[in-house]
């Protein structure tokens, strides 16, 4: 079956760096991405690779390793408004995308 | 980029009783637009598929009867829940895509959805 697995929650602390991890198992492959949900918001996009490697725009960066089916999502200098939920979806050999349930990200003082 | 609009962004409506969701894509024209249901502390579960000027295409679960879709146009589709339940409350958000084709025919592998603002939705 199809399966994405991402932590449930974390905490960090504000100016510090955060990543979360996500792996994926789909029918065919064709892109990973990574969503920010606020609450009661829809979720906005963040980044799409489909090429193994670091993918950097401005304070967020998102990496891929299709071999291992992992991605990362990286937040450096963290900010209050960076508490959300983040998303990871990977889009299978029918370009649907496959969910993850979402990681709560908390950030601290 | 390109912004895809909901209607209405809340709606309370009474057991038994009908409700129109429409998704606009404003700038684009969306060939492919999908349906999304969210209950609290959850993560989206995609509801149906909807491809303009054919049938949508269910996810197993969905009762294709009680959400009706219809993607009439290359802008605009609805979502229709018909003898709403209590259980039917929830956070809706419809999705677009603008399907590009590359050399031959191929689907573009620039691929983005772009979501709507989401509708809540509460059935009393």
């Amino acid at each position: 079956g199809q399966n994405i697995d991402q932590p449930t929650e974390m905490t960090a602390t504000e100016g510090a760096i955060v990543q979360i991890n996500c792996t994926y198992q789909t029918s065919g492959f064709n892109g990973l991405f990574w969503y920010q949900q606020h609450a009661g918001e829809a979720p906005t996009f963040l980044s799409y690779n489909v090429l193994d490697g670091l993918e950097e725009k401005g304070r967020f960066s998102s990496f891929l390793s299709r071999s291992k089916g992992y991605s990362y999502l990286l937040l450096k200098e963290l900010q209050m408004k960076d508490s959300a939920s983040y998303l990871c979806a990977a889009l299978d050999s029918n370009y649907q995308l496959i969910w993850g349930a979402g990681t709560k990200l908390i950030i601290k003082p | 980029g390109a912004v895809v609009s909901q209607h209405p962004s809340w709606v309370i409506c009474k057991s038994g009783t009908s409700v129109k969701i429409e998704c606009r894509s404003l700038d684009f024209q969306a060939t492919t637009m999908f349906w999304y249901r969210q209950f609290p502390k959850q993560s989206l579960m995609l509801m149906a598929t909807s491809n303009e000027g054919s049938k949508a295409t269910y996810e197993q679960g969905v009762e294709k009867d009680k959400f009706l879709i219809n993607h009439a146009s290359l802008t605009l589709s609805t979502l229709t829940v018909t003898s709403a339940h209590p259980e039917d409350s929830s956070f809706y958000i419809c999705s677009a895509r603008e399907t590009l084709t590359g050399l031959a025919g191929a689907p573009n592998f620039d691929y983005e959805q772009y979501f709507g603002p989401g509708t809540r939705l509460t059935v009393t």
